[in-house]
């Protein structure tokens, strides 16, 4: 069965520092895809990542990295420099494909209550 | 490009009561979910539809909700009657057929409220 582990279910940090949100999972399919979701209180989820699960390579996005390892199951999203405005629920999410070729049901975590203090 | 579009924002029912939901999702895309995300929980599937047919429905409370995509474009989900435990919000998504390159799109939900 699909199933997604956060942990931390709320982290404070202070502007400036970096934070970083841990994801666990776990699945039984060889391909599969993996997202982090923020939301902030207007409630509107909001996508920020994708990674597919034959592609390990750890990449920079502006102020956002992850770091996937398939060995570990784990995909974990790190904020540099965090500010007051990243202040939400980040959520992780899992998904397998339908049919060969249509994004499946997302599996969330229970998402993690990022506050930036200013 | 507009994003989905949801509708009403906030709803607030006595329980046995019936309730609807409407989606629209983005203009192309094919396939559209609707997810009930409880409060301090993850969003969990209730149906995934693809055009006008149901691709999953494992997840939806069949005996009292119900939804549909006549045309393979808006949606509508339905509850009826309702309970105590229906309170939630409801987010409905819709995401590109045909490519696993894509992401699922949000819309900013409804919250419902069963009193």
């Amino acid at each position: 069965a699909q199933k997604v582990t956060q942990a931390q279910t709320e982290i404070s940090v202070v502007e400036k520092e970096d934070v970083t949100l841990d994801c666990v999972y776990e699945t039984r399919d060889t391909t599969y895809y993996l997202f982090w979701y923020k939301q902030p209180p207007s409630g509107e989820l909001v996508f920020l990542i994708r990674r597919n699960s034959f592609d390990e390579q750890n990449e920079i996005s502006g102020r956002y990295s992850w770091n996937f390892q398939k060995s570990t199951s784990s995909f974990n999203f790190t904020i540099t420099a965090s500010q007051v405005v990243d202040s939400a629920v980040y959520f992780c999410a899992l998904s397998e494909a339908n049919r060969g070729s249509t994004l499946g049901r997302l599996y969330f975590g229970r998402g993690t209550q990022l506050t930036v203090w200013p | 490009e507009a994003g989905v579009a949801q509708s009403p924002r906030y709803k607030i029912i006595e329980k046995r009561q019936s309730v609807a939901f409407w989606c629209n999702p983005i203009s192309g895309h094919a396939t559209l979910y609707w997810y009930q995300q409880i409060l301090g929980q993850g969003p969990k599937l209730l149906i995934q539809f693809q055009n006008n047919g149901v691709v999953d429905d494992s997840q939806l409370p069949k005996d009292r909700f119900s939804a549909e995509r006549l045309k393979g474009v808006d949606s509508t989900l339905k509850i009826q009657p309702a309970k105590l435990e229906d309170s939630a919000v409801y987010l409905c998504a819709s995401s590109l057929e045909g490519t696993l390159n894509t992401e699922a799109f949000f819309g900013q939900g409804t919250r419902l409220t069963v009193v």
